[in-house]
């Protein structure tokens, strides 16, 4: 068990610029999730993955956002049309659906910073 | 919604110190209750959770009672180290079937010094 991983660690990209993160979950977790975290904030839920089905997106995810988890395994975040707000850590969970479903498994983040 | 607020930091103690960091919550049904912890350049990582009332969750002598009637899942920690210093999070996961993300609040910051 690695954890989970995500990739990459920072991210500094210019206004306007597509960008795009990686999530790896533990193996045998079937649900992954995405927060944003800002400076001095708790992280704030963005979606929410069971295998490979999107369920649940919050407000946050606005249009230019869009996840996608193929074959219910990794995961992307892709960004479109950055903007200076959209600057934060990106954060990567995953939890099973067995004894410990209660618990996500946080990754490091990725930091963007949108100049 | 369901909210979570906890103790402005940031705190600052003296090694060996009494540690309380106080956490209340607003949401419907019985959600359960978590402490997360993020040291310096790390990722968020579990510290202790109670799925219902009057349960007690205790982790690397950290403890934190779920209690109902007063909505508060407060941290506290009897002999706190430089080791400790990092920033701590009270999260809930509402209940319901279908409701699996967590909702944090704001984040204390806690420094200890030697």
């Amino acid at each position: 068990d690695t954890g989970v991983s995500q990739d990459p660690r920072h991210k500094i990209t210019k206004r306007g610029q597509n960008v795009t993160f990686r999530c790896d979950p533990i193996s045998e977790h079937n649900r992954l999730y995405w927060y944003r975290q800002t400076l001095g904030q708790g992280p704030e839920f963005l979606t929410y993955f069971q295998n490979e089905a999107q369920l649940e997106k919050s407000r946050l995810l606005s249009d230019r956002f869009s996840a996608e988890r193929p074959k219910g395994s990794f995961s992307t975040l892709e960004i479109q049309r950055t903007e200076q707000g959209d600057s934060a850590m990106y954060l990567c969970a995953s939890s099973s659906q067995g004894r410990d479903q209660e618990t996500q498994y946080f990754g490091p983040g990725t930091r963007l910073l949108v100049l | 919604g369901d909210s979570v607020t906890q103790m402005e930091g940031p705190v600052t103690l003296s090694e060996e110190a009494f540690l309380t960091i106080n956490c209340t919550y607003t949401a419907t049904g019985y959600p359960s209750l978590f402490w997360y912890v993020q040291y310096p350049g790390e990722g968020l990582q579990l510290l202790l959770k109670a799925t219902k009332a009057d349960d007690k969750g205790s982790n690397k002598g950290f403890e934190a009672t779920y209690r109902k009637e007063t909505t508060s899942f407060h941290l506290e920690k009897g002999s706190v180290q430089v080791s400790d210093s990092a920033v701590y999070f009270c999260a809930l996961r509402g209940s319901g079937g279908s409701n699996y993300k967590l909702t944090f609040g704001k984040g204390t910051l806690l420094t200890v010094n030697p």
